[in-house]
């Protein structure tokens, strides 16, 4: 267990309006990773984060923005929801304080956008 | 440009056999390789990580195998039980050693009492 919690577990919303996903680790692992999951995509990176106030892009990143003000947390926002992004968003950790160090993911925020 | 498959997509067995899930890729130059199982409505567990220097990992009844030149990794399950049921997922990190990961899109394990 790599002591991770999101929140909300579950969300629907409507289009235009901001949303924001909670991760939350309890471990101080420096690498914290926002991924969402599509039928027929797979699990795509959206942003990740190296340290507070560290974070840079992924593949998917357009719409999505990021903070990380505490080790412990890091936020996913949709400034203005939209339907194709509906979607499972997973926040994961790398251990052992490297990028590529094993991941691990918590249990998923799944968002609906109506 | 990296791309991951895993074939087949579903697998129906019986319980107790022996069994192998795929994971090929594209480009032979990677620094590790991951796989894990998600069932239904949750998160990806982590079973076994595979450095580009090793030849295979084993946990339990699970053994992951590696072989870059072809650009493989097998999964082998011994003696699979009902719970082993869920999809599995290979990930592939290229050699750069980035923040990049390149997910299969799985195989559903069905193990029938």
């Amino acid at each position: 267990d790599a002591g991770i919690t999101q929140s909300p577990r579950h969300k629907v919303t409507e289009t235009g309006t901001p949303v924001t996903l909670r991760c939350h680790q309890t471990e101080n692992h420096r690498y914290m990773y926002w991924y969402r999951q599509d039928p027929g995509h797979g699990l795509r990176l959206i942003h990740y984060s190296y340290g507070v106030k560290d974070t840079d892009k992924g593949e998917v990143s357009d719409g999505y923005s990021v903070s990380r003000s505490k080790t412990e947390d890091f936020l996913l926002t949709l400034e203005s929801a939209t339907s194709s992004q509906t979607s499972v968003y997973f926040c994961a950790i790398s251990e052992n304080g490297r990028i590529t160090g094993e991941l691990f993911f918590g249990e998923g925020s799944r968002l609906t956008v109506l | 440009k990296q791309e991951v498959t895993q074939i087949p997509a579903a697998l129906s067995v019986p319980e107790g056999e022996n069994l192998v899930l795929n994971c090929s890729f594209t480009d032979s130059a990677i620094y590790n390789l991951q796989w894990f199982r998600q069932d239904p409505g949750k998160g990806l567990t982590s079973l076994l990580l595979i450095q580009s220097s090793q030849r295979e990992q084993t946990s339990g009844r699970l053994n992951a195998s590696l072989d870059k030149s072809s650009g493989r990794s097998t999964l082998y399950i011994a003696a699979s039980q009902p719970g082993d049921s869920a999809t599995y997922l290979c990930a592939v990190r290229d050699q750069g050693g980035s923040e990049k990961l390149v997910f299969g899109k799985g195989t559903k394990l069905t193990v029938n009492p």
